[in-house]
């Protein structure tokens, strides 16, 4: 069975803050997704990478930014946390082939005060 | 830009009866559509591929239609179970890379 990880299931941080939220999956999928999720507004894609060290902002990258130093891993980071951020984070891997289907992590729900 | 709708209001079902859910789109031709089931906090799971050139699939109780004409796929559950209940999304492809389009999603209650 694919796995996709997620670090934290839940999480709070302050304003300003610097917050990292990993996602790791075990099927050696060259595709990787960041999504948040918020209520009536459906899945939006923040970045998505394709390929190691590759990279691409998705419809709502403002204030994120992403790494991807192994195939396996894929991180999000918020450089300077916003309450507007508080949300769930959804990391997705996909094998190359666009017609792939996605498979998600069990999520991040993210609490800015 | 491309906007995707599934039924705005929630759909609560008897045990037994089918379930229809839609999912419309505008501005757009995706190449394939599919749909997913989620939990409450949890991910999303695969549940059904459909591409351009297919008008139906199935798999188990679940059926789905695509009509690029209408620009339209449904999305019926069969025989519906009270562990059928969740949100159910719709996703387009975007041809053009990787990415998928995801619809806001249509939360389903089987009563038994």
């Amino acid at each position: 069975d694919v796995k996709v990880t997620q670090s934290s299931r839940y999480l709070v941080k302050r304003t300003g803050e610097k917050v990292f939220l990993e996602c790791v999956q075990d099927m050696d999928h060259e595709n990787m997704f960041w999504y948040r999720q918020d209520p009536g507004l459906g899945l939006r894609l923040i970045y998505f990478s394709y390929d190691v060290k590759m990279k691409e902002k998705g419809d709502i990258p403002e204030g994120y930014s992403v790494s991807r130093e192994k195939k396996e891993r894929f991180s999000l980071i918020l450089e300077s946390a916003s309450t507007n951020q508080t949300s769930m984070y959804l990391c997705a891997s996909s094998s190359s082939g666009r017609t792939y289907e996605q498979y998600f992590g069990p999520g991040t729900r993210l609490t800015v005060t | 830009s491309q906007k995707i709708e599934q039924n705005s209001e929630a759909l609560n079902i008897q045990e037994g009866k089918t379930a229809t859910l839609t999912c419309n789109y505008t501005n757009y031709s995706p190449a394939y559509l599919q749909w997913y089931r989620q939990d409450p906090g949890r991910g999303p799971v695969f549940l059904l591929l459909i591409r351009e050139n297919e008008k139906e699939k199935r798999k188990e109780r679940l059926k789905v239609t695509f009509d690029t004409t209408l620009k339209q796929s449904l999305f019926h559950i069969t025989a519906s179970q009270p562990a059928d209940s969740a949100t159910y999304l719709c996703a387009l492809d975007m041809r053009n890379d990787y990415k998928l389009s995801f619809g806001a999603g249509t939360t389903v209650t089987v009563r038994a």
